[in-house]
């Protein structure tokens, strides 16, 4: 069965420090990837989805960059956080195109301080 | 830029009542989703209804789209104090490519 796995699950972090939250998928091949944020209270804003390595699409122009150096890994970092930045970090995975639903990791609260 | 949006947006009812929840959304669409958020954690999937289907049924859960109307509805029967939860509607566009977009949510409490 396939799994994903986010880390770290809480992390604070001063403004101007970097970023680098991991993700990676077990259990699947080529799965399309994806970064959402969502602030207190309110509904998920895609931040950058891909549908293979080195493949990257952004949403959001902001203070963020994804990677993804493997097939099953995709990486979120930032070089000088914002307060802004503050929010619930969620990667989540699906198969094909509009065929399978999205598949979350547990999340990463990150408070800029 | 946000595709569907829930109502209400907040839900409060007593645990054996049923409780449903409309979604709204703005382009045509390949298919809608509805995902389970508890306090703090991922969401997890619950239904996917195709753009040509007009209702769906999973245990307690029904689904109704109407492309029409560019609308959705969630009605959970029965409902239970441990399905206290946020519930998204989500959209994949027939233009969105390979993005899931989501509404704001539904927060539903279940009294005991």
């Amino acid at each position: 069965s396939q799994t994903i796995h986010q880390w770290p699950a809480t992390l604070v972090q001063p403004v101007g420090s970097p970023l680098s939250l991991e993700c990676t998928v077990e259990g699947t091949s080529n799965p399309n990837l994806y970064w959402y944020r969502q602030a207190a209270g309110r509904g998920l804003q895609l931040l950058f989805y891909s549908v293979g390595i080195g493949q990257i699409s952004s949403e959001v122009p902001q203070n963020l960059s994804a990677s993804r150096p493997q097939d099953r890994q995709f990486i979120l970092s930032s070089k000088k956080l914002l307060l802004s930045d503050s929010g619930f970090y969620l990667c989540a995975w699906s198969l094909g195109r509009g065929r399978s639903p999205l598949h979350f990791g547990n999340g990463t609260r990150l408070t800029v301080t | 830029s946000q595709q569907g949006e829930e109502d209400p947006q907040a839900l409060s009812i007593q645990e054996g009542e049923n409780a449903t929840m409309n979604c709204s959304y703005k382009t045509s669409i390949n298919n809608l989703q509805w995902y389970r958020q508890n306090s703090g954690r991922g969401l997890v999937h619950l239904i996917l209804i195709r753009s040509n289907e007009r209702e769906k049924h999973s245990g307690r859960l029904r689904v109704t789209l109407d492309t029409s109307k560019k609308s959705s509805s969630l009605l959970i029967t029965a409902s239970r104090a441990a399905d206290t939860a946020s519930y998204f509607c989500a959209t994949d566009a027939v233009t969105g490519g390979f993005k899931t977009i989501f509404g704001a949510g539904t927060r539903l409490f279940v009294k005991a």
